[in-house]
């Protein structure tokens, strides 16, 4: 019964290639996020999706693009993935029609570009 | 743009000692606050929250309040454990725009 789900939670990969991050949430959210945690463990919000349509997006490269198939899940998909893409990304979800907007994070999905 | 200020660490202390960290915000609007915390090797979990102004989140021991006229929403706890070291991340959030503070890395020793 996990609220935020990530898969996978490790990914090791090579310069150059594409990857996806999978996410899904079963809390009944409308609105879903993705952020970066760098080496620092500062966090920075990338992309926000309020009942499947884009509210957020910072300024990330065009590298990175987010897909929800539908308010359950947000996908994030990498291209020709850097060295600098090395960081931990989580998932998050909240209800922005509720009465605050506490968001609940997925468990991380460490990525390592070698 | 809306901000978290909190103090930078490490902080290291002994067990049942008092702690403070601070945080401080700058925003347009009417914000909510949080302070997340993050366990080796884990997520982010929320710890408290804050909707309002004077409004006081607690849990697990851990206080904060609201407080509009110095924008600061500090954390507190009387008497720490071994067991709550981890990172701790002030966030204030308007409709879904999140903004983290730098995080607080908290060593607890026995």
């Amino acid at each position: 019964d996990t609220a935020v789900s990530q898969t996978p939670k490790y990914l090791v990969t090579q310069m150059g290639n594409d990857k996806s991050i999978k996410c899904e949430q079963n809390l009944g959210h409308d609105t879903m996020y993705w952020y970066k945690q760098d080496s620092k463990k500062f966090l920075k919000i990338m992309f926000s999706y309020n009942n499947k349509e884009l509210i957020i997006n910072e300024t990330v490269p065009n590298r990175f693009s987010p897909k929800s198939p539908d308010k359950a899940h947000l996908n994030l998909h990498i291209n020709s993935l850097e060295l600098g893409d090395s960081a931990v990304y989580f998932c998050a979800s909240s209800l922005l029609t509720g009465d605050t907007d506490t968001q609940y994070f997925g468990p991380g999905t460490r990525l390592t570009v070698l | 743009g809306d901000s978290v200020t909190q103090m930078e660490g490490p902080v290291t202390l002994s067990e049942e000692a008092f702690l403070t960290i601070n945080c401080t915000y700058t925003a347009t609007g009417y914000p909510s606050l949080f302070w997340y915390v993050q366990y080796p090797g884990e997520g982010l979990q929320l710890l408290l929250k804050a909707t309002k102004a004077d409004d006081k989140g607690s849990n697990k021991g851990f206080e904060a309040t609201y407080r509009k006229e110095t924008t600061s929403f500090h954390l507190e706890k009387g008497s720490v454990q071994v067991s709550d070291s981890a990172v701790y991340f002030c966030a204030l959030s308007d409709r879904g725009d999140m903004r983290f503070g730098a995080g607080t890395r908290l060593t607890v020793k026995p």
